[in-house]
């Protein structure tokens, strides 16, 4: 059962322009999110995170919503750069205690030049 | 500080053999979590040490086992390996606390013939 689901497999766009990813998740227990970017052969880079606390985080170039009522997040990321072409994976977990992460199963995200 | 560490990098393993995986965290982590991707799964979660006790286990058989030591640095171990345990094995660390990120290392690929 997919707690985290990112139903986008891929996703392309000029370089310069907002690049959007989205991801949804079912589990109501889930109270922290967190994105990661991934490049072949090498482990997830975190990039930015966002408690249930607040509906937004902003950092730099990387922007992420959440939206709790909807059990939906998106990143934003503003201007999108060649370098960002990467897979990224939405990430979740509970108050409960539990240090795992619940993970999406990736976008592909392509920045055209 | 230095990145989480894994070793080996590669391995190539036949049916019915077990296999070692190891990892360092980043110094002053103490808390460990191990996941597999797979195409097809996408990243879940293995299980989690802390202090030398599993914390929290994910939805694997009992094939899949792992340890950690006193100076945080932790194993996994698969016996009787299947063609799909083939995968990228891999490990992350975070300090205390349930709202830290994870830091991830750059991965295991095990290919089991």
């Amino acid at each position: 059962d997919q707690q985290v689901k990112q139903n986008s497999p891929s996703l392309s766009v000029q370089e310069g322009r907002i690049s959007i990813l989205n991801c949804d998740y079912t589990n109501s227990m889930f109270d922290y999110f967190l994105w990661y970017k991934k490049y072949p052969a090498e482990g997830p880079t975190f990039l930015i995170s966002i408690s249930s606390i607040k509906d937004k985080n902003e950092d730099g170039r990387f922007t992420v919503f959440l939206n709790k009522s909807a059990k939906h997040l998106s990143l934003h990321i503003v201007p999108s750069q060649p370098g960002d072409s990467a897979v990224y994976f939405c990430a979740a977990k509970s108050q409960t205690g539990a240090n795992n992460l619940f993970f999406g199963t990736g976008t592909r995200l392509t920045v055209i030049p | 500080k230095a990145g989480v560490t894994q070793t080996p990098r590669y391995l190539i393993k036949t049916r019915g053999q077990q296999v070692t995986l190891s990892c360092s965290p980043i110094s002053g982590h103490r808390s460990v979590s191990w996941y597999q991707q797979t195409p097809g799964q996408g990243l879940q979660f293995l299980f989690e040490y802390f202090s030398e006790t599993q914390r929290n286990k994910g939805n694997f058989p009992g094939r899949f086992s792992g340890r950690q030591f006193s100076n945080s640095r932790s194993e996994m171990n698969v016996s009787t390996l299947e063609l799909g345990d083939s995968a990228l094995y891999l490990c992350a660390s975070s300090p205390q606390g349930i709202y830290n990120e994870q830091f991830f290392g750059p991965g295991t690929r095990l290919t089991v013939l």
